[in-house]
């Protein structure tokens, strides 16, 4: 298994871009995340999906837009880039209910992209 | 926002010693996590606490559950190099569908 697999790895945008960050994960998990990280910090939440065709807010939508067609695939989308979306973007995945006996609700996190909007 | 604060922000010891870090919140865990991040890659999960006052132990790594369920600690006994990262405390619901990151404690271990 690859795991969970982000593409590109750095991506530099000017201001007003757009661009979409794929992620893919072969474990055949329901929950996937998109997290962003700025430097010397911890994750923020950006959308997260339960399922195909289900996705939900988190704590920094604003400016990002997620799709979740499939249960392989959770890309997320920059409209108009900003210099503050500068960082560097987690995608994760997990399986199970939550606490399902047995396991640790583990997040498996993918490489990261690292974005730079100048 | 659910805020978690860790401390402290940055910690450099000799090789050998003992250190704890620590997750605070001013309101009632579910659960939480603790993740050791190295540089360039995400995330791995060291360990997951739901009951208060628990205690887990994962080698030299003791994690502890505050009674009250508002805070929680990371102890390491005789740090490795190895141990160097970014240490994150994560909390959610009793869903599991969202997790909330503290800003971290970054070890380096020197030897």
């Amino acid at each position: 298994n690859a795991g969970v697999t982000q593409t590109p790895k750095f991506r530099i945008l000017k201001i007003g871009q757009s661009m979409t960050l794929q992620c893919t994960q072969d474990m055949n998990h329901n929950y996937m995340y998109w997290y962003r990280q700025d430097p010397g910090m911890g994750l923020k939440l950006i959308y997260y999906s339960v399922g195909a065709g289900i996705t939900d807010k988190g704590e920094v939508p604003n400016g990002y837009n997620v799709s979740r067609s499939t249960t392989e695939d959770f890309p997320l989308r920059l409209e108009l880039a900003a210099p503050s979306q500068t960082s560097v973007y987690f995608c994760a995945s997990r399986d199970h209910p939550w606490l399902a006996s047995g396991t640790k609700g583990e997040q498996f996190f993918g490489p990261g992209t690292r974005l730079t909007v100048l | 926002t659910q805020l978690l604060e860790q401390s402290p922000q940055f910690l450099s010891i000799q090789e050998g010693e003992n250190l704890t870090v620590y997750c605070n919140s001013s309101s009632v865990f579910s659960s939480l996590q603790w993740y050791r991040q190295e540089p360039g890659e995400g995330p791995v999960l060291l360990v997951t606490v739901v009951t208060g006052g628990e205690v887990k132990k994962l080698k030299r790594l003791t994690f502890q559950f505050g009674d009250a369920r508002k805070d929680s600690s990371l102890h390491i006994t005789a740090a490795q190099p190895g141990d160097t990262g970014l240490y994150l405390c994560a909390r959610t619901p009793n869903t599991g569908n969202q997790f909330y990151f503290g800003t971290g404690t970054s070890l380096t271990v020197i030897p």
